[in-house]
């Protein structure tokens, strides 16, 4: 089992719709919860963290943790064809301890 | 202000030769990490600086790779006896010492090993 889990996609959405991706992770003592966005041949861009269960708002944004459930997702609202991209999420430990584990990412497309 | 920064952006290499990939953090960040991608895989740690110190080595994958930071600043990753499985996109982050720790991407390295 794969600490960090995503499922690989494609995930296909109209243009205006809402994107919905999601991420499951085995490690409890993990505290906290990163989305990146990866063009193709492009490094990974930080979109959002969250380090507490409920919701954070960004713009167009949303993160959702539920560590009850070990449940990570992440809801693009009027999705854009510039959003298409794979979006990989990763957890930590929390504090500066080091390293972040990362799923294997979801494609998402989005079309006009 | 600068974002993380490495060089070379690509390296093609023949098998059995040293390479060193270099990383220079964004300014006032203590932490250092190293990953790498290849492809059809996902990101990979291989090792995290706080200063010059490693207190994470755990990724690296074998004793051919080694890695190491001055001045709390830039780190070099040196790759002894390349081989075509180390060919992958070398990925530098950085991270304050004070929360909340995001970790910041530079562009990456492409390793080719022929």
């Amino acid at each position: 089992q794969k600490e960090v889990e995503q499922n690989s996609g494609p995930l296909s959405v109209p243009e205006g719709a809402i994107a919905s991706l999601n991420c499951t992770y085995s490690d409890r003592g993990s505290q906290s919860f990163f989305w990146y966005r990866q063009y193709s041949g492009k490094s990974p861009e930080l979109i959002m963290f969250i380090y507490s269960n409920g919701d954070k708002e960004d713009g167009r944004f949303t993160a959702q943790l539920n560590k009850a459930s070990q449940y990570v997702s992440l809801l693009i609202r009027d999705s854009q064809p510039s959003d298409s991209a794979t979006y990989l999420c990763a957890g930590g430990r929390g504090s500066n301890t080091g390293k972040l584990i990362f799923g294997q990412g979801t494609t998402l497309q989005v079309k006009p | 202000g600068a974002g993380v920064s490495q060089s070379p952006s690509n390296k093609v290499t023949e098998k059995g030769k040293d390479v060193e990939l270099r990383c220079d953090p964004i300014s006032g960040h203590t932490a250092l990490y190293w990953y790498r991608q290849s492809l059809g895989q996902g990101l990979e740690f291989l090792i995290y600086f706080q200063g010059n110190s490693a207190p994470d080595k755990s990724g690296l994958p074998s004793d051919r790779f080694s890695a190491e930071r001055t001045g709390g600043s830039v780190s070099t990753l040196t790759i002894q006896r390349t081989q075509q499985e180390d060919s992958a996109v070398y990925l530098c982050a950085s991270s304050s010492s004070n929360g909340p720790y995001e970790q910041y991407f530079g562009p990456g390295t492409r390793l080719t090993v022929t």
